[in-house]
């Protein structure tokens, strides 16, 4: 079974500067995704970026990008030039790649990092 | 294009008693998946239809979770009896059956409580 690890319960950041969110994830598999959602406490889970684990290239998306580092396992989240609209709980996921007909395709999630931007 | 619908947004009730919950997935969205997010947790994968059948259950209470995907569209999650430690967000997420990597849609979910 797939497991993520997410270590940090809560991280600070000031307005404008740079963070770095951290995940570890355990697989046997060798094609699967990976997920950044933000959940802000309107509870609402919103996909921030996404990793496809055959691509080497890491993803970017605006102020996101990711480290993905597979052999070590890792996916780490980094948000340049924070915003106050970045507070929110992060969750890292994972979501296998096979495509057998019929097989769940379930985000296994780890358990968040607490975001606080100050100014 | 309309986002996953949830219902109630708040529920209180006491232990043994039932509730329900309703999610209305994306138009066109095939799969849907239910999720329980304990607090401190991440979302913990219940039942995942496609179309009307179900694709996995296999974490799902099933002495007191009951959930049904009726037309393949609107789906309902049960709790008969509640016990102190159903209380949680139940998330519900929709997909579509194709284009890589099937990218799930959150609804705003179901605080419920039990007292």
């Amino acid at each position: 079974a797939q497991t993520v690890t997410q270590s940090q319960p809560e991280m600070s950041v000031q307005e404008a500067e740079t963070v770095t969110l951290s995940c570890t994830y355990d697989t046997s598999e060798s094609d699967y995704y990976l997920f950044w959602y933000k959940q802000p406490p309107s509870r609402q889970m919103i996909l921030v970026i996404r990793q496809e684990a055959y691509k080497q290239q890491n993803a970017t998306e605006n102020r996101f990008s990711v480290n993905f580092q597979k052999a070590a396992k890792s996916f780490s989240l980094k948000i340049s030039d924070s915003q106050l609209g970045d507070a929110a709980m992060y969750f890292c996921a994972y979501r296998s790649a096979r495509k057998v007909p019929g097989t769940a395709s379930k985000l296994t999630f780890g358990t968040g990092t607490r975001l606080q931007v100050t100014l | 294009e309309a986002g996953v619908a949830q219902s109630p947004r708040y529920k209180i009730i006491e232990k043994r008693q039932s509730v329900a919950f309703w999610c209305n997935p994306i138009s066109g969205h095939a799969t849907l998946y239910w999720y329980q997010q304990i607090l401190g947790q991440g979302p913990k994968l219940l039942i995942q239809f496609q179309n009307n059948g179900v694709v996995d259950d296999s974490q799902l209470p099933k002495d007191r979770f009951s959930a049904e995907r009726l037309k393949g569209v609107d789906s309902t999650l049960k709790i008969q009896p509640a016990k102190l430690e159903d209380s949680a967000v139940y998330l519900c997420a929709s997909s579509l059956d194709r284009g890589v990597p099937y990218e799930q849609y959150f609804g705003p979910g179901t605080r419920l409580t039990v007292t």
